[in-house]
């Protein structure tokens, strides 16, 4: 299993531009999720799907959508991008055990916004 | 909402020593509490997590505490070795199904040789 595999694992951007992030996992969870990761500010959740054609806003959402057309792939959709936005970004997977939520990230992509 | 707080924000210990990390939380419903270990440019992995209807539990050299009442639990990492350095998260949620994971805001380790 490759587990969580999110693309780019690089990039900068513009001011205003667009983009997606990919993220796609081959354990069959249910539930995926991005983060972003800031000094000092740990994991803060974006938004999740608790399955295919279901997604929630999270913690941090403006500025960001999502989609879930697949049980595999969640990609994440920068709007028009800020300078805030310059961030780490994981994509994330669990299975959703009755017993607990254990996450599986992907490598994280850097995204610096200009 | 759940917030769980974290401290220290910064660790460092001779090699060999022991190094301790505590988090409490808000949400008493609250009954899973993973702990995450990140590698400078690398992903969380997970640990060690512990449930609540156990008040601790062992793997090897790490070892985690909960204290239901108090709301606050802790990882501690004996004979810490260089390997060791690295920023962990401790985190809380509920259990069953999906239920939102809510991370401290993590204590970076420097174990020095």
């Amino acid at each position: 299993n490759a587990g969580v595999t999110q693309t780019p694992k690089f990039q900068v951007l513009k001011t205003g531009q667009s983009m997606t992030l990919q993220c796609a996992q081959d354990m069959n969870h249910e539930y995926m999720s991005w983060y972003r990761q800031d000094p000092g500010m740990g994991l803060r959740l974006i938004h999740y799907s608790v399955g295919a054609g279901i997604t929630d806003q999270g913690e941090v959402p403006n500025g960001y959508n999502v989609s879930r057309s697949t049980t595999e792939d969640f990609p994440l959709r920068l709007l028009s991008a800020a300078p805030s936005q310059t961030s780490v970004y994981f994509c994330a997977s669990s299975p959703g055990t009755i017993s607990g939520n254990t996450i599986y990230f992907g490598e994280g992509s850097w995204l610096t916004v200009v | 909402g759940e917030n769980v707080e974290q401290h220290p924000s910064t660790l460092s210990v001779q090699e060999g020593d022991s190094a301790v990390i505590k988090c409490t939380y808000s949400d008493s419903a609250s009954n899973y509490f993973p702990w995450y270990k990140q590698e400078l440019g690398k992903r969380p992995q997970l640990i060690i997590d512990i449930r609540s209807n156990v008040g601790e539990k062992k793997d090897q050299r790490i070892a985690v505490t909960l204290n239901k009442t108090a709301k606050h639990f802790s990882l501690h990492i004996t004979e810490t070795q260089p390997e060791d350095s690295a920023v962990y998260f401790c985190a809380a949620s509920r259990s069953g199904g999906y239920q939102k994971v809510t991370f401290g805001t993590g204590t970076k380790l420097q174990v020095i040789p």
